[in-house]
């Protein structure tokens, strides 16, 4: 049984430069969502997917936006790229009738932003 | 809105000693608790959760935390840690009544286990 897979692991780019972040969720889950880990923080969530829409939002600004696809994959945009916008990206898949905050992580994808 | 601490930002233990990592969480309506192991490089991996029921819960690993409602807490405790446990550990809660798996996380405690 596959788990959550991310992609790309490691990535560099410049400040104003655009990125897409991919995310297939565990097999038989329906719903994904997006954390940001800057180095020594918690996660905080950015977005949740399900049905194709996003159903929940986080303090992150629209250069921040995402889409899910019928198969329930997922991909994080963010656009402008800031310095700041440096951190591991983590998609975490969950199954929307078990509404119990259980999540399964993925192991990220790291983005550098020169 | 919730909010989680994590009192120790690092936790320094001798191997085959006991841990305690400690959180506290401030929330308006019941919640779900849970706590997240992430090893280097790595995801994060469920340690275990709270969702009713026995205040005490155990998990992987051995680990094992208890819930108090009153003092709005989640401790995790081991009573006996490897050096394979180093890795940093955050705490999250969930609301009840928020749509969907949303999680509020903790700013994490480093455990670092020394031979």
């Amino acid at each position: 049984d596959a788990g959550v897979t991310q992609s790309p692991t490691h990535l560099i780019k410049t400040r104003g430069q655009q990125v897409t972040l991919r995310c297939s969720p565990k097999s038989g889950h329906d719903t994904v969502s997006w954390y940001q880990q800057a180095l020594g923080q918690g996660p905080q969530f950015i977005f949740q997917y399900y049905e194709e829409e996003e159903r929940q939002r986080g303090n992150f600004p629209d250069r921040f936006s995402g889409h899910q696809f019928p198969n329930y994959s997922s991909e994080l945009n963010v656009n402008a790229l800031l310095l700041g916008d440096s951190a591991l990206y983590l998609c975490a898949s969950s199954l929307v009738r078990l509404n119990t905050g259980e999540l399964f992580f993925g192991e990220g994808s790291r983005l550098t932003v020169l | 809105a919730q909010s989680v601490t994590q009192l120790d930002s690092q936790v320094p233990v001798f191997e085959e000693a006991p841990v305690e990592l400690r959180c506290n969480y401030s929330s308006s309506v019941s919640v779900y608790l849970f706590w997240y192991v992430q090893y280097p490089n790595q995801g994060l991996q469920l340690l275990l959760k709270y969702l009713s029921g026995s205040t005490l819960v155990k998990g992987i690993n051995g680990f094992e935390a208890e819930f108090n409602k009153s003092q709005t807490s989640f401790h995790l405790r081991k009573p006996s840690v490897h050096i394979s446990d180093t890795a940093e550990y955050f705490c999250a809660v969930s609301d009840h009544n928020a749509a969907g798996n949303k999680l509020t996380f903790g700013g994490g405690t480093r455990v670092l286990v020394k031979p």
